[in-house]
Parts: structure tokens; C-alpha cells; sequence
């Protein structure tokens, strides 16, 4: 069975860095594009960028480019994203989320939701 | 970057209705690369359609796409009680992999 399992909710201040877990398993984790998407409260679905676990190429919407960092560890199946200096607007569930073998995203984590507050 | 405009924004409907929605691209699309996903509160969107028409794995019949080029559709024949849902379209012709604004499904 297919799963990606996302690290627990946080709350952190503005200025801080984080970093964010999707555990993948029951695949070959090197075979498919780990995708990010957002969710901000109250508004729609908006896709980060994504990355090759075994390659590791990686590449960004230029909303998020120099924002953000997507890599993944392919010995313990596990992508990331992070964040060197989180603001206020970073507030929003993440999702990372599987690319298919067609175009489409076929497997979604439940969602690591991310506070950011003074 | 490829913008996908989705109309209407709601769409009020009683169950047993049919229901259009629409995905327009601003620019030509490969058929191949345009998805529809539905999205419930407090839950994870799911894949419903791929390659503008093709349904995921347990997607019931009485959800299809279709289109071409720049103008996608997504038919819902009869409204069930568990359609009522935000719907977003999304392609994967071009980085970055645009999502369309949503069109909410509610119950009239």
C-alpha cells in the first residue's frame, strides 16, 4: 500500500527555519516526483515544486523559488521542505503529494499544517 | 507561466442535477497533461480524472472530462450527496504545474 506520512503540525515565529518530513513507502521511492503543494486558509490548492528522489533534480514555481528547499533522502524514503526564514504568509497546510506514472497526483499525505506567529 | 481559469466559482445544485464545470488555459495544452482533482473540508484532495478524461482508480462512472486545447470540461451526470466539493483542475504540460482557482460544488 502506497503511503506518504507527513511530520506533525508546527507553530513557530517569524525569522525561524524549519524543516518539514514526507515518509514515503510501499513504492519505489526513486521512481516517481515527490510534488508540494499549499493550501492557505480559505483559498485553493497551489503547487511548490517538486523533485526526483533519485536523481535528486528539483524545480520550483516562481512563487516559491528562493523561498523554499525540496530534497528527499532516498536511503529512508523520505523527501523534505524547509524553510530558512519562515514568515506570517508561510501559514498554510502543506501537502506533498505523489506524481503518478501519467500526469496526475495520485497520492497525497494528510498534510503538515504550519502556524507562523509571533 | 500557464494560467487556468475555472468557472463558474459555485455552482448551486440539488443532488440528481448534472453538473459542468469548466478549466480554461491561457495557453494550448497536451490533452495528456490537464487532471481534475476534488477536494472536501478536512480532507486530502483526491485524483479523480487524468489525461482530460481518463478516471483514477475508484472514480465512479458518472464523473468524466473532457476537451481539448485550451477548454476542459468536467461532468458530474448525477449529483450523490458526497459530489458536494471543491473541484480544482490542474496541467502538468508546463512547469510550473498550475492549479485552476477551484469551483465549489454546494447544495442548493
Amino acid at each position: 500500500e502506497v503511503q506518504l506520512v507527513q511530520s506533525g503540525a508546527e507553530v513557530k515565529k517569524p525569522g525561524e527555519s524549519l524543516r518539514i518530513s514526507c515518509k514515503a513507502s510501499g513504492y519505489s521511492f526513486t521512481a516517481y516526483w515527490i510534488n508540494w503543494v499549499r493550501q492557505m486558509p480559505g483559498k485553493g490548492l497551489e503547487w511548490m515544486g517538486r523533485i526526483v528522489p533519485g536523481d535528486p533534480y528539483s524545480d520550483y514555481s516562481p512563487s516559491f523559488q528562493g523561498h523554499v528547499t525540496i530534497s528527499a533522502d532516498k536511503s529512508i524514503t523520505t523527501a523534505y521542505l524547509q524553510w530558512s526564514s519562515l514568515e506570517a504568509s508561510d501559514t498554510a497546510m502543506y501537502y506533498c503529494v505523489r506524481r503518478g506514472a501519467f500526469a496526475g497526483l495520485d497520492y497525497w499525505g494528510r498534510g503538515t499544517l504550519l502556524t507562523v506567529s509571533s | 507561466e500557464i494560467v487556468l481559469t475555472q468557472s463558474p466559482g459555485t455552482l448551486s445544485l440539488s443532488p440528481g442535477e448534472r453538473a459542468t464545470l469548466s478549466c480554461r488555459a491561457s495557453q494550448t495544452l497536451d490533452s495528456d497533461f490537464l487532471a481534475w482533482y476534488q477536494h472536501k473540508p478536512g480532507q486530502t484532495p483526491r485524483l479523480l480524472i487524468y489525461g482530460a478524461f481518463r478516471r483514477a482508480t475508484g472514480i465512479p462512472d458518472r464523473v468524466s472530462g473532457s476537451g481539448s486545447g485550451t477548454d476542459f470540461t468536467l461532468t458530474i451526470s448525477r449529483l450523490e450527496p458526497e459530489d458536494f466539493a471543491v473541484y480544482y483542475c490542474q496541467q502538468f504540460h508546463t512547469p510550473p504545474h498550475t492549479f485552476g482557482q477551484g469551483t465549489k460544488v454546494e447544495i442548493k
